[in-house]
């Protein structure tokens, strides 16, 4: 079955350093991902998406990387900012999404 | 512009207990979901409906059941609550669905604990 995993459960950083979440998944056949954030008490906001036609996206401070050969999916966060301390959760699907365990990112002053 | 709101924000119930979710979202959405988050996990979809009038299940449909009852609105219902429903829940809403680029919109979750 579908599955998005991933690889690591918590990330610690220092502010102002650049981070990068990463995320496999296992459904060849995805066209669309897509990144969360979550902060504590709160439902998902949408961070950045990419389709299975692209590599690269970049937004305000984020970018998403897609390798569609090995199935991976990674966020950068540049210049972390104490703001930035959330779970976020990558997505993958077609009519439906399915979500990854999630990534605790905490900032280090 | 409200975006995705919910009722209510928190409840508990005994086991047994029936409560109804609700949800509305005032972006004239087409699709609306609901999701349910148990602690360190992700997302995992209960029910969606992918425009009005149509409903399917997700991964973890068992106990509960789904109306779309206008294109605004999209109720959750537990008939008969166990210990295992306990969790956050959340519903979301897009325009589109994921793979034409319908970003979901999710609204601020219910927690729901069942004794």
């Amino acid at each position: 079955g579908e599955s998005v995993g991933l690889h690591l459960p918590t990330l610690s950083v220092q502010e102002g350093d650049n981070s990068i979440i990463n995320c496999a998944y296992s459904n060849s056949a995805s066209d669309y991902f897509i990144w969360y954030k979550q902060e504590s008490g709160k439902g998902p906001q949408f961070i950045i998406d990419i389709r299975s036609n692209m590599d690269k996206r970049q937004g305000q401070r984020v970018t998403v990387l897609l390798n569609k050969t090995v199935k991976h999916l990674s966020l950068q966060i540049a210049a972390t900012q104490p703001g930035d301390s959330a779970v976020y959760f990558c997505a993958e699907g077609a009519q439906k999404l399915v979500f990854g365990q999630g990534t605790r990112l905490t900032i280090n002053p | 512009n409200a975006g995705v709101t919910q009722t209510p924000k928190f409840q508990v119930l005994k086991t047994g207990q029936s409560m109804t979710l609700q949800c509305a979202q005032d972006m004239n959405h087409n699709s609306m979901y609901w999701y349910r988050q148990d602690p360190g996990m992700g997302l995992r979809l209960i029910y969606y409906s992918a425009s009005e009038g149509t409903t399917d299940k997700g991964e973890v449909p068992n106990g509960y059941n789904v109306s779309r009852l206008n294109k605004r609105e999209f109720s959750l219902r537990l008939e008969s609550a166990a210990p295992s429903q306990t969790s956050v829940y959340f519903c979301a809403s897009s325009e589109l669905q994921p793979s034409l680029g319908g970003t979901q919109y999710f609204g601020p979750g219910t927690r729901l604990l069942v004794l």
